[in-house]
């Protein structure tokens, strides 16, 4: 079964670090564009880093310099380093893919995870 | 970094229609046909039902249906069943520095 599932979420003080975890079975990471997406409690979504070709990557300006994604392809695991926690990064974490066709990416996420959830106390 | 703009809430009654908005710019939704649709239903992660502006995933009915007209998207499901409340997210692909933008969700009450 094509999936991702996510984990490492949890309750963390401000200022502090937590690194996620996207697990993916069916297909592989390295091959695909691959991103983490939050949102926050009633809130919508927002794109907070990808993954991509020749190890790029990129971070939304609220994270960047804070957070850092990166990829293990032997465990075909992506993850998200959190570093400097703040109130305002709580949210549900969602892994999600980026489907490439021909090397190519079609900008849109077309397999998500359950999440996993970060609270951040003040 | 701007998100699109969707309205926050919709209704409509079993067996009609309603089409949601997503209006962005001549950055995103203006210069790429990468607009998606995703539904979220509470508590669930969001699922994709329409990409590159009117295209749709395999199983998804095609009662959900996707247009696009200068800055703004639209997105129209007919034939309301009661499962389709939910809240919908638009998206579009911004360019090389930006890459993706969502729009704030639009809660449809069927």
């Amino acid at each position: 079964e094509v999936q991702v599932v996510e984990s490492g979420g949890g309750l963390i003080q401000s200022g502090g670090s937590l690194r996620l975890s996207c697990v993916a079975s069916g297909f592989t990471v390295r091959f695909n564009y691959m991103s983490w997406v939050r949102q926050a409690p009633g809130k919508g979504l927002e794109l907070v880093s990808i993954t991509y070709s020749g190890g790029s990557s990129y971070y939304a300006d609220s994270v960047r310099g804070r957070f850092t994604i990166s990829r293990d392809n032997s465990q075909n695991t992506l993850y998200l380093q959190m570093n400097s926690l703040r109130p305002e990064d709580a949210a549900v974490y969602y892994c999600a893919r980026i489907p490439l066709r021909n090397y190519y990416p079609f900008w849109y996420f077309d397999l998500w995870g359950r999440g996993t959830l970060v609270a951040v106390s003040s | 970094q701007s998100a699109l703009t969707q309205p926050p809430s919709a209704s409509g009654s079993p067996g009609q229609s309603v089409t949601f908005s997503c209006t962005g710019t001549s950055s995103d939704v203006g210069a790429y046909n990468y607009v998606s649709w995703y539904q979220q239903h509470p508590g669930k992660a969001p699922k994709l039902i329409i990409y590159e502006v009117s295209k749709r995933p395999s199983g998804v009915p095609d009662r959900f249906s996707g247009s696009k007209s200068g800055n703004t998207a639209s997105l129209t499901v007919s034939g309301l069943q009661t499962e389709d409340e939910a809240d919908y997210y638009c998206s579009s692909y911004a360019g090389y520095n930006n890459f993706v933008f969502f729009g704030g969700g639009t809660k449809l009450t069927v």
